[in-house]
């Protein structure tokens, strides 16, 4: 079946630091993949997708890139900000799979100032 | 006007009693959905309606009962509640079932059970 892994966090920076989260992801079919931010005491919104492989989502600074080869999804920021603080969720649909969303475990990320 | 609305926000009750949590979208969507997110932050499908029926039900204890009156509105109906239900339960919606469209999602509600 369809699953994602990311990196255990939690992970805490100094602002302006390079952020990279680690994802990657195993399906059956051609998935699309997405990440998805919670901030502290609010519910999941979409950060960024792609939608086939070589495609680059990018939002607010964050970009990944849709590697199909390696099957991952790695999410960067070149300079965070301490509002960047939050959890973050690699997730996957899959046609395969009734397009159901597939979530990571989710990487808690804090930013210092 | 908030999006995805969800009600109460925080809800503490006592093991075996039975309680409702309510989600209502503006978006015009066709597609709603139910997720449990653990105190590790993990997140887990429970259910899915689109249109008013019920398209994706995990594994998930027969004591959870959705009901969708119309395609803007998702209720989830918890009876004999158990400790192990203590969570953070989100709403969501997307425009269509069968898509890669996004989904939006309510702010949450938390359930304590004691």
């Amino acid at each position: 079946g369809d699953s994602v892994t990311q990196m255990e966090g939690p992970v805490t920076l100094s602002e302006e630091a390079f952020l990279t989260i680690n994802c990657t992801y195993t399906a059956t079919g051609y998935p699309s993949l997405f990440w998805y931010v919670q901030y502290p005491g609010e519910g999941l919104q979409l950060l960024l997708k792609a939608t086939k492989a070589d495609d680059k989502g990018s939002n607010k600074g964050f970009e990944a890139t849709y590697r199909k080869e390696t099957t991952s999804f790695h999410l960067e920021k070149g300079s965070v900000q301490v509002s960047d603080s939050a959890v973050y969720f690699c997730a996957l649909s899959d046609r395969a799979n009734d397009y159901k969303l597939s979530f990571g475990a989710g990487t808690t990320v804090t930013v210092r100032a | 006007d908030t999006a995805v609305s969800q009600t109460p926000k925080y809800l503490v009750t006592q093991m075996g009693n039975d309680k409702s949590i309510k989600c209502e979208q503006n978006l015009g969507h066709d597609t709603m959905y139910w997720y449990k997110q653990d105190s590790k932050k993990f997140l887990k499908i429970m259910f899915s309606y689109n249109n008013k029926e019920l398209i994706i039900n995990e594994t998930v204890p027969n004591r959870f009962s959705p009901k969708s009156p119309d395609k803007a509105h998702l209720n989830l109906h918890i009876n004999s509640l158990e400790l192990g239900d203590s969570a953070v339960y989100f709403c969501a919606s997307s425009e269509i079932a069968g898509s890669v469209g996004e989904l939006f999602f309510g702010e949450g509600s938390r359930l304590t059970v004691l």
